[in-house]
């Protein structure tokens, strides 16, 4: 069957970096996604990663990936103010037609 | 190069009204998919559909849903004699022929009361 599961809640102070867990139960899964929501608004795709790949750097943005647990992170370095909101993992299993989401994470930047 | 566009941003329709709305992909996606996000919850699949052709449906409610993706103009997602249960933000995203990348609207919020 197909779950996401996120922790709901993570604060970490400016300048630290974040790590966002995500945890999925479909082996079959092809691609893993990130995807961030502010307030109010439409979500934007962050970073994928490909099945077959167990780690992917994007600028501040870390994926990893360890498919054996079924286990995906994404890390923020330095995390700025602007990274506040709502960060949501999916996957995508077959021709990435349908994404399964998590139930978001809200990640909360304090000063 | 324009995003995802979803009208109206806003709606609110009356227990019973029809609420139909739109969603015009990016330029050059021939695929689009909707999503419904109850309050406080992830985003879960409706429906996935090509110019004139639903794919997969297998997330839209039985009755009073539906949806439609022309040859020409935008995406609709159609709900009839709508529920407070229906109240949501519903989403539209869009993808190019690989497939591999869904971009999203805004979101439409639906308030019904």
């Amino acid at each position: 069957g197909e779950d996401v599961e996120q922790s709901l809640f993570l604060s970490v102070r400016e300048g630290d970096s974040s790590v966002i867990n995500c945890t999925y139960t479909d082996s079959s899964s092809t691609y893993l996604y990130w995807y961030k929501q502010e307030p109010g608004a439409g979500l934007q795709l962050l970073t994928y990663i490909f099945s077959n790949m167990d780690m992917k750097q994007d600028q501040r943005l870390t994926v990893l990936l360890n498919k054996k647990d079924k286990h995906l992170s994404l890390r923020i370095a330095d995390t700025q103010t602007g990274d506040s909101a709502i960060y949501f993992c999916a996957e995508a299993t077959g021709t990435a037609s349908k994404l399964t989401f998590g139930t978001g994470t809200r990640l909360q930047v304090t000063l | 190069n324009a995003g995802v566009m979803q009208n109206p941003r806003h709606l609110v329709r009356r227990r019973g009204q029809e609420a139909r709305l739109r969603c015009s992909p990016m330029k050059g996606h021939s695929h689009v998919y909707w999503y419904r996000q109850l309050p406080e919850e992830g985003l879960k699949f409706m429906v996935y559909l090509q110019k004139e052709n639903i794919i997969d449906e297998s997330g839209m409610p039985k009755e009073r849903f539906s949806a439609e993706f022309p040859k020409e103009g935008p995406s609709i997602l159609r709900i009839q004699q709508v529920v407070r249960g229906d109240s949501a933000a519903y989403f539209c995203a869009s993808s190019p022929t690989s497939l591999v990348e869904q971009y999203f609207g805004p979101g439409t919020r639906l308030t019904v009361t």
